[in-house]
């Protein structure tokens, strides 16, 4: 079975440029969430999809971030403009559904903002 | 809200020996689900093992095994003979049990452990 896949694995910014990052979930994954990984941090959500409606996105910093899941299949995080605090790992996961469905994660993405 | 916190960031065990990492939680929900996950380096995070908050028996996997101490509100993984592959970030996360929570998890910081041949 093929894992969550992301890409790109690494991308180099400057601060007020733009990027987008790609999410493949696991074939059959109703949930697929966005999660932010700073440096030295656990992981914090950013977003959550159920198929491609929004479940929870009350930690997405509204002003610079969007994400969208159109189909209910693979999704996409764009950051613009970036900000140099915004460097981090961005994991994508996703689950059977939103119940007690084990989170399998993809190996991030992660972004240094210059 | 709820927070987790790890208060050691990294740990080092001898090859083959037990360690256990600590993990304390923050809640006053009476049902939640609480899990340990580990995330090599450069690689994705995995799941190592699951506790729900209503069940008094300790989980374990394998060589993994946890101490929930639910009035204490601490969760701790002690991982047994260790092996070179145990190296990496462990990460302790909380997950509320209400419909309302989806599957959202709050992490804990981290704790790098570190495996000596």
């Amino acid at each position: 079975e093929a894992g969550v896949a992301q890409s790109p694995r690494y991308k180099i910014i400057e601060k007020r440029q733009s990027v987008a990052f790609w999410c493949n979930p696991i074939s059959g994954h109703a949930t697929l969430y966005w999660y932010q990984q700073i440096l030295g941090q656990g992981p914090k959500l950013l977003i959550q999809f159920q198929n491609n409606g929004v479940v929870d996105d009350s930690q997405l910093p509204k002003d610079r971030f969007s994400a969208e899941r159109l189909k209910g299949v693979d999704s996409t995080l764009k950051i613009q403009p970036a900000k140099l605090e915004d460097s981090a790992v961005y994991l994508c996961a996703s689950s059977l559904d939103l119940g007690l469905g084990e989170l399998f994660f993809g190996e991030g993405s992660r972004l240094t903002v210059l | 809200a709820q927070t987790v916190t790890q208060s050691q960031p990294e740990m080092s065990v001898q090859e083959a020996e037990t360690v256990t990492l600590s993990c304390t939680y923050d809640t006053s929900e009476s049902d939640y689900y609480l899990f340990w996950y580990k995330q090599p380096p450069s690689r994705q995070m995995i799941l190592v093992i699951r506790q729900e908050a209503y069940k008094q028996q300790n989980a374990t996997e394998n060589r993994f095994s946890v101490n929930f101490q639910k009035a204490a509100k601490s969760f701790s993984l002690k991982i047994s003979d260790s092996q070179l592959g145990d190296a990496a970030m462990y990460f302790c996360a909380y997950r509320s049990a209400s419909n309302n929570a989806g599957n959202m998890l709050t992490f804990g910081g981290g704790t790098r452990l570190m495996v000596k041949p």
